[in-house]
């Protein structure tokens, strides 16, 4: 069972314009997410992360939202450029738990 | 470099063999977790060791097993392997263990079984 749910497999957009990648969950448990990016040939890297107590949190060009009421989160990239095309994959935690939890990630292409 | 190494990057074997997945964790990191990527899946955790003891454990088969060594290095064996099996296996890594301290991962080995 999917707890952690990236309903786009892939989003392209224009250099310059916003990107905004969305992530469901199901566990209301979950109070921790974490956004990583992926290149080929490499592991995920961590770009941001959100606590439950936010609904914010803003590092850049990065902004993730956090929506409780509806365990909704989403990724914003603004301005997006070619460099931002990865995939993106968006993870959950519960409290003092020992793992995370992943989507199956979202493909990101920033067209130059 | 991020600091986890796995070894080997690529990994080719028939069905029926047996081998094994090395990670090193990033220096003062003493939890190791162990995800499966197949194609077209997410991240599929498999299992967690924590200072050389299994703390937690995911959807891993009964034909992989994993342990934690006394330097904190890792291994993931996969036996009876099936066509199935052919995936990327990333390896990473936490202070405490805890998953909202996030993990550093390996650049992933890339098996696969024919």
């Amino acid at each position: 069972d999917q707890q952690v749910k990236q309903n786009s497999p892939s989003l392209s957009v224009q250099e310059g314009r916003i990107s905004i990648l969305n992530c469901d969950y199901t566990n209301s448990m979950f109070d921790y997410f974490l956004w990583y990016k992926k290149y080929p040939a490499e592991g995920p890297t961590f770009l941001i992360s959100i606590s439950s107590i936010k609904d914010k949190n803003e590092d850049g060009r990065f902004t993730v939202f956090l929506n409780k009421s509806a365990k909704h989160l989403s990724l914003h990239i603004v301005p997006s450029q070619p460099g931002d095309s990865a995939v993106y994959f968006c993870a959950a935690s519960a409290y003092q738990a020992n793992n995370l939890f992943f989507g199956t990630g979202t493909r990101l292409t920033v067209i130059p | 470099d991020s600091g986890v190494t796995q070894t080997p990057k690529h990994l080719i074997t028939a069905t029926g063999q047996r081998v094994t997945l090395r990670c090193s964790p990033r220096s003062g990191d003493l939890s190791v977790y162990w995800y499966q990527q197949s194609l077209d899946q997410g991240l599929q955790f498999l299992i967690q060791y924590y200072n050389g003891e299994e703390r937690a454990k995911g959807n891993i088969l009964e034909r992989f097993s994993a342990q934690q060594f006394p330097d904190l290095h890792s291994e993931l064996n996969l036996s009876s392997l099936e066509l199935g099996d052919s995936a990327l296996y990333f390896c990473a890594s936490s202070p405490r263990g805890q998953g909202a301290d996030g993990y550093t991962f390996g650049s992933g080995t890339r098996l696969t079984v024919v």
